[in-house]
């Protein structure tokens, strides 16, 4: 166990929906990433939250969105989903000390969209 | 492009025979390494990593790496596989003076046979 906690477990939905996603990180960890791992295109890098701001960017589609709380969770925002977008969607936390980024994985969060 | 390449992507072998996989990145500045491994329906855990000092880490479970900077690389390495070590292996590369954008490799899919 990670410490990073993920819900919900598995998610099903059909195209054009919207869905959130939440993610805790661990007791004292300040950042937050969420990738996305799919059969095709391995495990991508879509965003990173530090502190409840965004720090970066990686290939998330606009139709994406995240946010991270006051109590430092965050939930991913998938919106018009399309089948494309059917992966599994990891959350993972770290302290983020600039040079440091050992990052602890949540169990993920299996989004099928039918 | 930066990227990270990872040599295999399925490799099968038999239990007690030896594991390399072949890690490499093409970032141009200083790096900070990982070994992460996925068992079947998992989340990804951290198996070691680098960040300065001797070229060679150890990680849990008997796994190793070397460092080799003039090569751009960061091969993995176990003398005598299990088939426990059945699991998918990412390497991961962040350069130390970024907020967190990992790149992962696609991942060799590891298959231990008994």
């Amino acid at each position: 166990d990670s410490g990073v906690t993920q819900t919900p477990k598995h998610l099903i939905t059909a195209t054009g929906q919207r869905v959130t996603l939440r993610c805790s990180p661990r007791s004292g960890d300040l950042s937050v990433y969420w990738y996305q791992q799919s059969l095709d295109q391995g495990l991508q890098f879509l965003i990173q939250y530090y502190n409840g701001e965004e720090r970066a960017k990686g290939n998330i589609l606009e139709r994406f969105s995240a946010q991270q709380f006051p109590d430092l969770h965050s939930e991913l925002n998938l919106s018009s989903l399309e089948l494309g977008d059917s992966a599994l969607y990891f959350c993972a936390s770290s302290v983020a000390t600039r040079g440091l980024h050992e990052q602890f994985f949540g169990p993920g969060t299996r989004l099928t969209v039918l | 492009a930066q990227s990270v390449s990872q040599h295999n992507h399925h490799v099968i072998l038999s239990e007690a025979a030896s594991l390399e996989l072949g890690c490499n990145y093409s970032y141009g500045g200083t790096v900070n390494l990982f070994w992460y491994v996925q068992y079947p329906g998992q989340h990804l855990q951290l198996l070691l990593k680098y960040f300065s000092g001797d070229p060679l880490v150890k990680g849990i479970k008997g796994f190793e790496a070397e460092f080799i900077k003039s090569k751009f690389s960061f091969n993995l390495r176990k003398p005598s596989v299990q088939w426990s070590d059945t699991a998918e292996y990412f390497c991961a590369v962040i350069q130390t003076d970024s907020w967190g954008k990992f790149q992962f490799g696609a991942g060799t899919q590891v298959v231990v046979t008994p």
